[in-house]
């Protein structure tokens, strides 16, 4: 089955600075790449999401890049800010829709 | 649109006895739905996918036979705990995949947080 492992487990960066997040699948068959951002008690949410046939997405302050040849991709968060706080999880999936996921991030907006 | 929903939020029951957990898609069908299980500061740990009308798959390590789930409708499916002890105590969340949705689309529901006397 698929393995996903995500680092750091815990970052701390100041107000205004970057945040990286790494994930590495296993999986050569995984092609879907989501990034949830998941608060206290709440249901994760989905911030950006990446296709296999895609190297890098951007979204505003959020990005993300995928190296399919390496089995990893990287959440790149800039300008954060002390809302980003919260504990980010990536996943992998399949063509069967099981998403497995990483180990979680959790981040600390230092304002 | 893509509302998922769970019911119970919150239940406290005694060693023993069996819960029920129903996820919901409010506004769309969803030929699949998944369960998960999330430890305090840990990951969600896919447990089983459920597929309308037929029996569900379950990852390793899962008890199929503590852990039943029924996908009766498009858009409800259930798990139940069976004879649920402390060890069992956790957040479980329900994912549904809408019919017609692209790959790999899923839609989270809130979460049903289980306590085990």
């Amino acid at each position: 089955g698929e393995n996903v492992e995500q680092h750091p487990s815990t970052l701390s960066v100041q107000e205004g600075d970057s945040a990286v997040i790494k994930c590495t699948y296993s999986d050569s068959a995984s092609n879907y790449f989501p990034w949830y951002k998941q608060e206290l008690g709440k249901r994760p949410q989905l911030i950006i999401d990446i296709r296999s046939n895609v190297g890098e997405k951007k979204d505003q302050r959020i990005a993300v890049t995928l190296n399919k040849t390496a089995k990893h991709f990287s959440l790149h968060i800039t300008e954060t800010q002390p809302e980003d706080s919260a504990v980010y999880f990536c996943a992998a999936s399949n063509t069967g829709n099981q998403f497995y996921f990483g180990t979680g991030t959790s981040l600390t907006v230092i304002p | 649109g893509a509302v998922v929903s769970q019911h119970p939020s919150w239940v406290i029951c005694k060693s023993g006895t069996s819960v029920k957990i129903e996820c919901r898609s409010l506004d769309f069908q969803a030929t699949t739905m998944f369960w998960y299980r999330q430890f305090p500061k840990q990951s969600l740990m896919l447990m089983a996918t459920s597929n309308e009308g037929s029996k569900a798959t379950y990852e390793q390590g899962v008890e199929k036979d503590k852990f039943l789930i029924n996908h009766a409708s498009l858009t409800l499916s259930t798990l139940t705990v069976t004879s649920a002890h402390p060890e069992d105590s956790s957040f479980y969340i329900c994912s549904a995949s809408p019919v017609l949705a692209g790959d790999n689309e899923q839609f989270f529901g809130p979460g049903t947080r289980l306590t085990v006397l």
